[in-house]
């Protein structure tokens, strides 16, 4: 199985401020990478697939890089809405896994 | 606009069976290959099992190999998990989803 980390596991930051989360596959997974937003209580939502394409919808502060086995998710001018646990997962081979995500909170 | 909608989660015994739904509508449907992930309560997500569009294809997690199975039925556009001999470490929120959206998910919660 292909294992996906994410660092870091949590984050603080500052409204207006960009971050950069990172995540690395135990093996090459080409570009076959999706990131993912989910907040309290609610359903995940795909922000991007194929490494670095934007899901329909999705604003472009977003934005995904990397391949092979080590892949970014920038997020620039932090909003209060964009303070949530995002996960990255492949989906070069079955079984899909997931990273263990990491919590964006307000500093 | 895509919509999925899990139903049939509930609180069931170890050892117990339940049978998952999810009714898909706004996009093709019998063409989209479909997945279940769960996550359990406090902790990261978890994919569970995927079925292909025609159902010829089918793959699940090495936790659940052997007690769920999935399906689907194309002509009322549902996808479906068939949970049997349920443990506690099963307990988890069970998302349905296609390679871009999801459900709001149904809770399965597995306590004696």
């Amino acid at each position: 199985d292909i294992q996906m980390t994410q660092s870091p596991s949590s984050l603080s930051a500052s409204v207006g401020d960009r971050v950069t989360i990172t995540c690395r596959a135990s093996q090459g997974i080409s570009n076959y990478l999706a990131w993912f937003q989910q907040k309290p209580g609610k359903a995940p939502k795909s922000l991007i697939y194929d490494a670095s394409s934007l899901q329909s919808g999705v604003p472009s502060k977003f934005s995904g890089s990397g391949s092979g086995t080590d892949f970014t998710l920038t997020i620039s001018s932090l909003q209060p809405e964009d303070f949530a646990t995002y996960y990255c997962q492949q989906y070069n081979s079955y079984p899909l896994t997931f990273g263990q995500g990491t919590k964006l909170e307000i500093k | 606009e895509v919509q999925l909608v899990e139903s049939g989660g509930n609180l069931v015994q170890p050892g117990g069976s339940l049978r998952l739904s999810c009714a898909a509508s706004g996009f093709t449907f019998s063409s989209s290959r479909m997945n279940w992930v769960r996550q359990a309560p406090g902790k990261g997500l978890e994919w569970v099992s995927y079925i292909s569009g025609g159902s010829s294809t089918k793959y699940y997690a090495d936790s659940v190999k052997g007690r769920f199975t999935i399906s689907r039925d194309n002509a009322k556009n549902s996808l479906y998990l068939q949970m049997n001999s349920l443990r506690a470490e099963d307990t988890a929120i069970y998302y349905c989803t296609t390679e871009a959206s999801w459900g709001q998910g149904t809770l399965v919660t597995v306590s004696s």
